[in-house]
């Protein structure tokens, strides 16, 4: 696609509801990322996949939450049992290739709103 | 281990007026620094990036920044603010393939 596209762009769920949060990378692109975004704060890192390898998972927050990329390109962030504090914006990135010298392009991300 | 501090967490500065957003960053590696926009209900964009060719860098809507090893900061500038400058930016670093953001800095343009 032209972008990268998030779905849904809005999730409001009950505490205790598992949600799945979806990414489609621009078409191509080897590495996806995936951060978290607290209201007034920066991005930060929860995983990264190097096409369907899921290379680093050291900033999920514990294991309510777990990501896929089966195919290496769309990719899934799952959020068990949600609880209030889950509540944030999920951004996906990707990259064209991998490593630490790269445009990383966003998605608008999901408002994850746990009620 | 990568980190970046972004010194100031509000910026205010007249429409015409210079800015200074400021950046230190620390890294076991030789890093790649960039410098991110976030724009009110908009997704996050590049501005620029430094990886280790020129230490002065420019980017798109006049801003540019330095890299500056001896002081680990990478300061972004603008000569001359405009109101649509106005927004959330990130200081970012990146030694491998994690790429680390700060807290941010939002920046306001008075008429």
């Amino acid at each position: 696609g032209a972008g990268v596209s998030q779905s849904p762009r809005y999730k409001v769920t009950k505490r205790g509801q598992d949600v799945a949060l979806r990414c489609d990378p621009i078409s191509g692109h080897v590495s996806l990322y995936w951060y978290r975004q607290a209201l007034g704060q920066g991005p930060e890192f929860l995983t990264y996949f190097n096409y369907e390898a899921q290379q680093d998972k050291s900033g999920l927050p514990n294991d309510r939450f777990s990501a896929e990329r089966p195919e290496g390109s769309i990719s899934t962030l799952t959020i068990q049992r949600t609880e209030q504090r889950d509540s944030a914006m999920y951004r996906c990135a990707s990259s064209r290739v991998a490593g630490a010298r790269e445009k990383l392009f966003f998605g608008s991300g999901t408002q994850l709103s746990v009620l | 281990a990568q980190s970046v501090t972004q010194l100031d967490s509000h910026v205010s500065v007249s429409e015409g007026t210079p800015v200074l957003l400021r950046c230190n960053y620390s890294s076991s590696y030789s890093p790649s620094l960039f410098w991110y926009v976030q724009h009110p209900n908009k997704g996050l964009q590049l501005l620029l990036k430094y990886t280790s060719a020129a230490t002065l860098v420019k980017g798109i809507n006049g801003f540019e920044a330095e890299f500056k090893k001896s002081e680990t900061s990478f300061h972004l500038t603008k000569p001359s603010a405009h109101m649509s400058d106005a927004a959330e930016y990130f200081c970012v670093v990146s030694g491998t393939y994690k790429y680390i953001f700060g807290t941010g800095t939002r920046l306001k343009v008075l008429a």
